[in-house]
């Protein structure tokens, strides 16, 4: 079945360095979307990106999607204490209701 | 206010004591999930509905059932639980099942199976 990777498994940087965190598929995605959950929280949608080579941003944050539609990156630029939670990207499957998350990346930011 | 709603948030149980996690959803959302979230696993998809009436497995069915029998629920049916179902649960829903809609979750119930 459809396997998602994503890298690292924790992330500890100080307030202000920037972050990164990678996904990659084993097969072509025809989408993949990012979620967040901060601690003791429920994941919440942050974005989707459709396109090959698609780049959106929201405010600090820049999400890609590769040109071979199989790795996607969420990068966080000067961090913030507010930024700290778990940060997944996850697959739909086009033809059925399956979908596919990452383990997750969790990102802890020292003040 | 729109919102997935999963009762109960916590439930501390034995083996063997069946038991039902209710979720409901008021946003008429067609498409609903159950997945389970374990430390270093991430979310790992229990079973979905396309819509009412239809249900299919995730990655993870053994030792689960759901029903659809109404578009605003999806109950999670645990007929007889073993400690290896503790875990933190989540309720999904989507306008449709059609890849491109994101996901509201409820805000997870906490299992634990002695």
């Amino acid at each position: 079945g459809q396997q998602v990777m994503q890298i690292p498994q924790y992330q500890h940087v100080q307030e202000g360095e920037d972050f990164t965190t990678y996904c990659n598929s084993s097969t072509t995605l025809s989408n993949i979307q990012w979620y967040k959950q901060r601690p003791g929280g429920h994941p919440v949608f942050l974005i989707q990106l459709v396109k090959s080579g698609e780049v959106k941003k929201q405010k600090r944050l820049t999400f890609q999607f590769g040109e071979a539609k199989k790795n996607s990156s969420l990068h966080i630029t000067a961090t913030q204490t507010t930024d700290v939670g778990t940060y997944f990207c996850a697959a739909r499957h086009t033809n059925a209701g399956k979908s596919t998350f990452g383990d997750g990346t969790t990102l802890t930011v020292k003040p | 206010e729109a919102q997935v709603t999963q009762n109960p948030r916590y439930l501390i149980t034995v083996t063997g004591k069946k038991l039902t996690v209710t979720c409901s959803q008021n946003m008429n959302h067609e498409y609903m999930s159950w997945y389970r979230q374990d430390p270093g696993l991430g979310l790992r998809q229990i079973y979905y509905s396309m819509n009412v009436e239809v249900t299919d497995k995730g990655d993870v069915p053994e030792g689960y059932k759901v029903s659809r029998k109404e578009k605003r629920n999806f109950p999670l049916i645990l007929e007889s639980p073993s400690p290896n179902q503790t875990s933190l649960y989540f309720c999904a829903s989507s306008l449709s099942w059609q890849g491109s809609q994101p996901q509201h979750f409820g805000d997870g119930t906490r299992l634990s199976i002695l």
